[in-house]
Parts: C-alpha cells; structure tokens; sequence
C-alpha cells in the first residue's frame, strides 16, 4: 500500500512566522502535489512536482512556495503566514504514468494561523 | 480551462437505498479521466473509481458504479444499497490528457448522508 505521511495532523502559527509542512511517500512516485481545503471550494492545487528539484504552479500558489530536494519529500513553505492561510493541507503523490493512476493522499495537516 | 462542477452541497438517503452524486466537467482535451474520492469525517480522501474517456463501458467497483454520459459532459456516482458508513464527503476530479505531472482538478463536493 502506498503511503503518504505528513508530518504534522494539527499546527497553530502565529501571524508572520515562517510555517514548513513536510510530506514524505514511500512508493518512489514521480510526482507530488499540494491541495487546499476549503468548505465549499473542494480541494485547489498550489504546487505541484514531476520530479527532484522541478516545481511548478497549480491554481493558487501565491503566498506559497515548495522544495523538493528528494523524491521522497515534498515540503510545503509559507513564508509569512497569514490568516487566510488558514486551511486543511492535504499532500498526495502519483505514480510517472499519469493516465489511470489515481493520487494518493496523506491524512491532512489542519493549519490555524492566528 | 477545465472545471468540475458538483451541484449538491448535501444529500441524505436512506440506508439501504441508492443514491447518485452528480458531477459534470467541462474540457476541451479529448483524452481525459474522470476519478471520484471519499473523503469520510476523519479527513482521509479514499480513491473510488476511475473513468477514461475513451472507455466504452462505465466503470463499476463495488456497490459504486459511474454513470458517464460523455456528451452530456457528466460523470455521476452511483451508490447502490447505501450503507451507514458512506455518510462522507464526495469529490470529483478529472485529468487532462496533457496534464502534467497528472495533477487532479477538483470539485466543491457534496456531504452525503446516510439515515439509518
């Protein structure tokens, strides 16, 4: 079984820190991605990962950046977190043959920025 | 630009009754496929059922089936003989077939529940 670990089920920051959310999967998939959770607005890509060292933008990435040194880990940094920043962070991974291969998921870090 | 579209924000059924959760998507690609996910109140999202759009017959896993009307652009789940524990969340996705890095896009979802 696939399995994606994030490292942290709960996280409260305060306004302005520096917040890293760390996302690790053990199936050597080639591509990662990180989701927003939002009731109502479903889940929202903001970064993405084909391979080691390669990031690109999902659909709302400002605020946000990524760092992916190993193919294992895939780390979502916010550089000065805000209260709009406040939402569930899901991580999942993919196997190099996009087509049927459905994403996995971790089971969610659910940030509160105060 | 791709979307997905889940018009029902909630549902109830009763148990033992089918239930069918709608979804309709919209791409100008040709390749494409259609996955649906639960996602139960401990947060974990399951992978259901896959869809391509160049399959001829409608996928089926389990009690979920997926009723694809491609010209209709509409992919909608099918529960059969509800059960307490499919009370959830459910979300459709679709890839492109040009997608990549075979990223998912999503939609808003819909809280299924089930009454015993």
């Amino acid at each position: 079984d696939v399995k994606v670990t994030q490292s942290s089920r709960y996280l409260v920051k305060r306004t302005g820190e520096k917040v890293f959310l760390e996302c690790v999967q053990d199936m050597d998939h080639e591509n990662m991605f990180w989701y927003r959770q939002d009731p109502g607005l479903g889940l929202r890509l903001i970064y993405f990962s084909y391979d080691v060292k390669m990031k690109e933008k999902g659909d709302i990435p400002e605020g946000y950046s990524v760092s992916r040194e190993k193919k294992e880990r895939f780390s979502l940094i916010l550089e000065s977190a805000s209260t709009n920043q406040t939402s569930m962070y899901l991580c999942a991974s993919s196997g190099g043959e996009a087509g049927r291969s459905p994403l996995h998921f971790g089971n969610g870090t659910r940030l509160t920025v105060t | 630009a791709q979307k997905i579209t889940q018009t029902q924000p909630g549902m109830f059924v009763q148990e033992k009754e089918a239930v069918t959760l709608d979804c309709t998507y919209d791409t100008s690609d040709q390749s494409y496929g259609l996955f649906w996910y639960k996602q139960p109140s401990s947060g974990e999202m399951i992978f259901l059922i896959y869809q391509g759009s160049y399959d001829e017959q409608n996928a089926t896993e389990g009690r979920y089936s997926l009723n694809f009307q491609k010209a209709r652009k509409s992919a909608n789940l099918v529960i059969s003989a509800s059960q307490l524990g499919d009370s959830a969340m459910y979300f459709c996705a679709m890839r492109e077939g040009g997608a990549g890095g075979g990223k998912l896009i999503f939609g808003q979802g819909t809280e299924l529940s089930v009454k015993p």
